[in-house]
């Protein structure tokens, strides 16, 4: 069972703005930065976001990662048929000195 | 640019090791800003943090793993290995190797940062008789 608790899945039509949310504690996310993972069918995971809101080269600027508190959120806008995938937030964890990863969202492009 | 290659056997027996390797090219795992990790994923499931670690032997585990996982480095391969003893069906997974960032270091230890980038392809493991 995972400590960082996300929506097992969300949906939203083409062109649409979604958004996926991450709960924790404040061992976690309120005292450590966030990450996003996108995985795709069939393949890796891969860093989609960093440090909270900062997106690696070649990330669209339709994504966007914000924190408040003990909270996450990974916002698509714009949204293609291509972003369907799994998505997880990861941080670490200072009680157990170790990462943590959400459940994962599944994300359905309508 | 960096690549990570997990290898290994695809099918371990119950209560056996599994031992997988992750080898690295176009990069050290020598360099110092970085930490090198292992994670998995159970079919149709989310992923799992194994554990990470550092050049200079700083290792962090899983606290639910850790009494059977090992993970080190072969700086002369440029490879990094994991070992899971006593693996169950339950260790049935898609095990992946992936750079991550050194956080920071204080005066008695070097913590992980959890930025996964790149990660391997990943490399099915099932654990059967």
């Amino acid at each position: 069972q995972s400590v960082l608790t996300q929506p097992p899945s969300a949906s939203g039509a083409p062109g649409q703005r979604v958004t996926i949310s991450c709960s924790g504690s404040s061992s976690n996310i309120g005292s450590n930065f966030v990450y996003w993972y996108q995985q795709l069918p069939g393949t890796a995971p891969k860093l989609l976001i960093y440090t909270n809101n900062q997106r690696p080269s070649g990330v669209p600027d339709r994504f966007s990662g914000s924190k408040s508190g003990t909270s996450a959120s990974l916002a698509i806008s714009g949204l293609r048929s291509e972003d369907e995938a799994d998505y997880y937030c990861a941080a670490w964890d200072d009680s157990l000195s170790g990462v943590l990863f959400g459940g994962g969202t599944k994300l359905i492009v309508l | 640019q960096l690549q990570l290659q997990e290898s290994g056997p695809g099918l371990v027996k119950p209560s056996e090791t599994l031992s997988l390797t992750c080898t690295v090219s176009d990069g050290s795992i020598s360099s110092n800003n970085y930490y090198w990790g292992w994670i998995r994923q159970p079919p149709g499931k989310g992923l799992e943090w194994i554990g990470s670690f550092y050049y200079s032997g700083s290792t962090y585990y899983n606290p639910s793993l850790k009494s059977r996982v090992t993970i080190s480095a072969d700086t002369s391969k440029n490879q990094f290995s994991l070992k899971l003893s006593s693996v169950t069906a339950a260790d049935t997974a898609v095990y992946y190797c992936a750079r991550d960032r050194l956080r920071f270091c204080s005066t008695t230890a070097c913590y992980p940062e959890n930025w996964f980038d790149p990660w391997g392809q990943g490399i099915l493991v099932t654990v059967s008789s």
